[in-house]
């Protein structure tokens, strides 16, 4: 099955240590995105690749960084990781030759001790 | 909106009665909306979409309402199941130029009781 594919599910890292989340999919979408999610929040949008584009939102951190080597992976990466950080990350891709729907992946657990 | 809530609301049914689940939007250029599920540890699921051109859309056991008058987007699941418990999210895109990104609203939580 066509599927959007989040690696690892859980990922413990040290303050301050950069972590890299990996996500991959299988729909052959031209749009890849990522989110934040902290407990009883709506996801909240980081950046996002238009195919190559990079787009960031205004307020994404510094310390947040994206990186899309090809139309079927993508990386965030978190540069020096703060208790702050600790939360759910989702990536979601979508296509734009269709309506607006967003398929997510199962997410990856990010815990800063 | 975006939430900064540390608390969700949450409607909670009996097993078997409908529920309805309401959503306000802000932005009356967006053209498309989008209701998600969210259960415990998982991504987003999709449920169902509605254009800003229709005021209903049905899917099984569920029908998306859009009142752009008001603003205001409602989901209704007949014959809720103890399956059903989750979190509901609505998401409207605001049809802005190069973005194609989906707007969340703040979430309800749905409890059902058997």
């Amino acid at each position: 099955d066509a599927m959007v594919i989040q690696n690892p599910r859980y990922q413990v890292t040290q303050f301050g240590k950069p972590v890299t989340l990996s996500c991959s999919q299988t729909l052959n979408h031209n749009v890849m995105y990522w989110y934040q999610q902290k407990s009883s929040q709506a996801p909240k949008l980081l950046f996002h690749y238009y195919d190559k584009d990079f787009n960031n939102e205004a307020d994404t951190p510094d310390n947040f960084q994206s990186r899309r080597p090809n139309t079927s992976f993508c990386f965030l990466d978190i540069r020096s990781p703060g208790l702050g950080d600790a939360a759910m990350y989702l990536c979601a891709t979508s296509s734009d030759s269709g309506n607006y729907e967003q398929y997510f992946g199962p997410g990856t657990r990010l815990t800063v001790t | 909106g975006e939430s900064v809530g540390l608390h969700l609301p949450t409607l909670s049914v009996q097993e078997g009665d409908n529920s309805i689940i309401n959503c306000a939007y802000s932005n009356s250029a967006s053209d498309y909306f989008i209701w998600y599920k969210q259960e415990s540890g998982k991504g987003p699921q999709f449920i169902i979409d509605i254009r800003s051109n229709m005021d209903k859309r049905q899917g099984q056991r569920v029908t998306v309402l859009l009142n752009k008058t008001v603003k205001h987007l409602s989901l209704q699941i007949a014959a809720t199941q103890p399956g059903d418990s989750a979190v509901y999210f609505c998401a409207e895109n605001r049809s802005v130029p190069g973005r194609r990104a989906l707007t969340f609203g703040s979430g309800t939580r749905l409890q059902v009781q058997p």
